[in-house]
């Protein structure tokens, strides 16, 4: 089964507004990954934690990683209509390079 | 600006031809990954390969098979289409310990 599951499966809210969405995981990781794709596109990489990290910030994102609750949570502060888009969590398992997703949360943007 | 290109970007395809999923990748990056998504679902691995004349399977079992002859080059190939086997399929590479970029990806349809 997969390693990632997430959730909300979707969000719908507000410019302006914040969201959250939270990756629960399996087994030890050396990291966990945030990606994001748009409708029938690839995915576009957010941000990498490390397994030592605690918390990150890029721009707008912020994601924790919490190792003894096997979690994650990604922040998007002040959103935008162009935020709209699924979310996945990723888990890169100890001794591998291959990435693990999430089911995705589906986040939409209302102007 | 993404360094990855996979091509075609749609196929429509009849039941029983060979078909052959482009991927190249200008990075010089060692690992590269094939994964099966279906709209509005997780990705599945179903092939990566840590660096030329290296493949292996991946968690999903797939009747597709995978060459790397050429560090930039990672192609997928399907010996005899299935209507099964409509699905996207997204091409990755990656640097160890860095997250991955990912092509546009190709959307097949078999017929």
């Amino acid at each position: 089964s997969q390693q990632g599951e997430e959730d909300p499966q979707a969000l719908s809210i507000q410019e302006g507004e914040n969201a959250t969405m939270n990756c629960s995981y399996k087994t030890s990781i050396n990291n966990l990954q945030w990606y994001r794709q748009n409708s029938g596109r690839g995915l576009v990489h957010l941000i990498l934690i490390r397994s030592n990290e605690r918390e990150k910030h890029s721009g707008r994102l912020r994601v924790t990683l919490d190792t003894s609750k096997k979690s994650s949570s990604l922040l998007i502060t002040a959103s935008r209509a162009a935020d709209t888009a699924s979310y996945f969590c990723a888990t890169g398992p100890y001794n591998t390079d291959k990435l693990i997703f999430g089911t995705g949360t589906r986040l939409q943007v209302f102007p | 600006e993404a360094d990855i290109y996979q091509t075609p970007r749609y196929l429509v395809i009849g039941t029983g031809k060979k078909i052959t999923l482009e991927c190249s990748q200008t990075m010089g990056h060692d690992k590269m990954y094939w994964y099966q998504q279906d709209p509005g679902m997780e990705l599945h691995l179903i092939h990566y390969s840590y660096g030329v004349n290296s493949t292996e399977k991946g968690d999903l079992s797939s009747e597709s098979t995978v060459s790397r002859i050429r560090t930039e080059h990672f192609p997928l190939t399907l010996e005899s289409a299935r209507p099964s086997h409509t699905s996207q399929y997204l091409c990755a590479s990656s640097l160890q310990g860095y997250g991955y970029t990912f092509g546009s990806g190709t959307r097949l349809t078999v017929v």
